[in-house]
């Protein structure tokens, strides 16, 4: 039973434009909530998070946004680079463990 | 320079054989996880290490074996019981566990293939 969903294995994006990927969970229990990006053939490197008692989290480019109503996460990436181009997965916490949804793939074209 | 090692990178293996992926992390972290990923399944946890001669069993243990002898090493095992072994495997690490803050350091990964 997949706990935290991504339901667009991917995503197109001009440069210059917001890139909006999406999350989705199923237990109002999670503490943490978290974005992680990856190259090919690399490990996966930690992006952003926020916590359950807040609502957004911004880092330069990089915002979250988590709807707590809706079970749902949101990373937004603006404006978006080619260099933004990579497998994105969205994880939450819970108890000592960390879980993923299953990536949605970004492509940044000129 | 500080970070997580995994060896080998490409591994290859015949059925029936068991294997060891090295993980080596010189960050001082108490925690550490092993993670496989297959395509359009994202990553899911194997096994994972709070401290020092102590592990616990991820949602996908079965076929696979760990131990933690040293606060550094925490090498997987996929033995001939894990019926499909081709995958990517990813080390990690974290100063506390991952419940916290889910913060996790991660190896550039070990391709495994079964031929």
């Amino acid at each position: 039973d997949q706990q935290v969903k991504q339901n667009s294995p991917s995503l197109s994006v001009q440069e210059g434009r917001i890139s909006i990927l999406n999350c989705d969970y199923t237990n109002s229990m999670f503490d943490y909530f978290l974005w992680y990006k990856k190259y090919p053939a690399e490990g996966p490197t930690f992006l952003i998070s926020i916590s359950s008692i807040k609502d957004k989290n911004e880092d330069g480019r990089f915002t979250v946004f988590l709807n707590k109503s809706a079970k749902h996460l949101s990373l937004h990436i603006v404006p978006s680079q080619p260099g933004d181009s990579a497998v994105y997965f969205c994880a939450v916490t819970h108890r000592e463990k960390l879980i993923f949804g299953t990536g949605t793939r970004l492509q940044v074209f000129p | 320079d500080g970070g997580i090692t995994q060896s080998p990178k490409y591994l290859f293996r015949k059925e029936g054989q068991n294997v060891t992926l090295s993980c080596e992390q010189n960050l001082n972290h108490d925690a550490m996880y092993w993670y496989r990923q297959d395509p359009g399944q994202g990553l899911r946890l194997i096994y994972y290490s709070q401290i020092v001669n102590d592990f616990q069993k991820g949602d996908i243990a079965e076929g696979y074996s760990v131990s933690r002898e040293k606060k550094e090493s925490f090498p997987l095992t996929v033995t001939s019981a894990q019926k499909n072994p081709t995958a990517f495997y990813l080390c990690a690490s974290s100063i506390q566990v991952a419940g916290n803050t889910g913060e996790l350091f991660f190896g550039e990964g070990s391709r495994l293939t079964v031929l």
